[in-house]
């Protein structure tokens, strides 16, 4: 049974509009999240994360939004650029593991120029 | 420092065959996990070492898989008898501290194939 789950396999957006990635999870006792980035041939990057105590986290052109009630989150990126064209994969831990991270499937974003 | 190195690149080995992959992490992290990527999927995770002690196993780490992190440096991971189903990516990754609180460095993986 998948605990992350990322419902779009893929997204495509215009080059300076915004791109929104969105995540569902199922375990409750999940209080950290990340976004890593994976271009082709090479792993993944970290990319943003949030705590489980804030609902919202921003760096740069990167934010990273926290729905506890919802179980879900969502990572923004505005401006889009042609660079930002990678799988972003969606993760979580538990307090009680911090060192097992627990990754979605994945979404395939493309910003076309 | 190069970041997380990960040796061989590529891997093509009959069923049936042993395989040894190795992983150097970033030299000041104590941290080494790794993990298992299969086409469409996200990484999973497979286990991890704080320094030399593998603390954590997937149960996905069935009986043929084997890791090591002597001396707390580099760590290998091996597997016995290979099935086609153990085609993959392997990642390793290392941190400093508790990997939620920064995140992992990632290698590029080795990619196994099994014929």
């Amino acid at each position: 049974d998948q605990q992350v789950k990322q419902n779009s396999p893929s997204l495509s957006v215009q080059e300076g509009r915004i791109s929104i990635l969105n995540c569902d999870y199922t375990n409750s006792m999940f209080d950290y999240f990340l976004w890593y980035k994976k271009y082709p041939a090479e792993g993944p990057t970290f990319l943003i994360s949030i705590s489980s105590i804030k609902d919202k986290n921003e760096d740069g052109r990167f934010t990273v939004f926290l729905n506890k009630s919802a179980k879900h989150l969502s990572l923004h990126i505005v401006p889009s650029q042609p660079g930002d064209s990678a799988v972003y994969f969606c993760a979580a831990s538990e307090v009680s593991s911090y060192d097992k991270v627990i990754f979605g499937p994945g979404t395939s974003l493309s910003v076309i120029p | 420092d190069t970041g997380v190195s990960q040796n061989p690149r590529h891997k093509i080995t009959k069923r049936g065959q042993n395989v040894t992959f190795r992983c150097d992490p970033i030299s000041e992290h104590n941290r080494l996990y790794w993990y298992r990527q299969t086409l469409g999927q996200g990484p999973e995770f497979l286990t991890y070492f704080q320094n030399e002690a593998q603390l954590e196993k997937s149960r996905l780490l069935s009986d043929r898989f084997s890791a090591e992190r002597p001396k707390g440096s580099f760590s290998t991971l091996e597997i016995q008898r290979t099935e086609q189903g153990d085609s993959a990516m392997y990642l390793c990754a290392s941190s400093e501290g508790t990997a939620s609180l920064g995140g992992y460095t990632f290698g590029s993986g080795t990619r196994l194939t099994v014929v």
